[in-house]
């Protein structure tokens, strides 16, 4: 069974660069997509980025040039980086798999960990 | 790109079908059979519950079924239970090669 665990600081600073890394067990990370998403406190999803395990990327034109998501296949993490954080940034943060083969949905998803940015 | 459209909140009796509608444009759910639903039970990751528009993972009841026509998306709960109660969010990829999110739709099982 495929799992995923997010980890990285709960607490991030105005202006600093939120981290964080998913490690995948159960499960190799090569042939899939992955992909990070985000959900601020009563609100709805939104969708941060991707990265195949080739290394290949794109990321949500909303956050514009703030996200780097990587790929370290031989410890089969994934991780995201973004960049001059503010409040907007608090939210629970998910990594997930995207459905082999496909792009039809994430089908494996972390239990997501909460951010909160503040001074 | 803008959030997919959903209705903020349905209700219905136990035993009783409910649809959730999820309306995007040619250029997500009108382009692509890659819409899917997830639930999400409040402090829990979403769960996958269709994928491809109408393709139920294994393990998910048949009580959930997808369909999709034109530009707007549904899903359908037949023979509601009160687990069924969660938020519901639609997703569907894009032509920019990303994805886009409902705003989500509560439940509520009377």
């Amino acid at each position: 069974q495929v799992q995923l665990q997010e980890s990285g600081p709960g607490l991030v600073k105005p202006s600093e660069t939120l981290s964080l890394t998913c490690t995948v067990s159960g499960g190799s990370i090569t042939s899939y997509y992955w992909s990070w998403l985000r959900q601020p406190p009563g609100r709805g999803l939104e969708w941060i980025g991707y990265v195949y395990y080739s290394g290949s990327t794109n990321n949500n034109p909303s956050l514009k040039s703030r996200v780097t998501i990587s790929v370290d296949t031989p410890r089969n993490q994934f991780s995201l980086k973004l960049t001059s954080v503010t409040a907007a940034d608090t939210a629970v943060y998910y990594c997930a798999r995207v459905i082999y083969g496909g792009l039809g949905g994430f089908d494996y998803w972390g239990q997501g960990t909460l951010v909160t940015v503040s001074s | 790109q803008s959030a997919l459209t959903q209705p903020a909140s349905v209700s219905g009796s136990p035993g009783q079908s409910i649809t959730i509608s999820c309306t995007g444009t040619s250029s997500d759910v009108g382009r692509y059979n890659y819409v899917s639903w997830y639930q999400q039970h409040p402090g829990k990751a979403p769960k996958l519950m269709i994928s491809d528009v109408s393709i139920r993972p294994s393990g998910v009841s048949d009580r959930f079924s997808g369909s999709k026509s034109g530009n707007t998306a549904s899903l359908t709960i037949s023979g509601l239970q009160a687990e069924d109660e969660a938020d519901y969010y639609c997703s569907s990829y894009t032509t920019s090669s990303t994805w886009v999110f409902g705003g989500g739709t509560k439940l509520t099982v009377l």
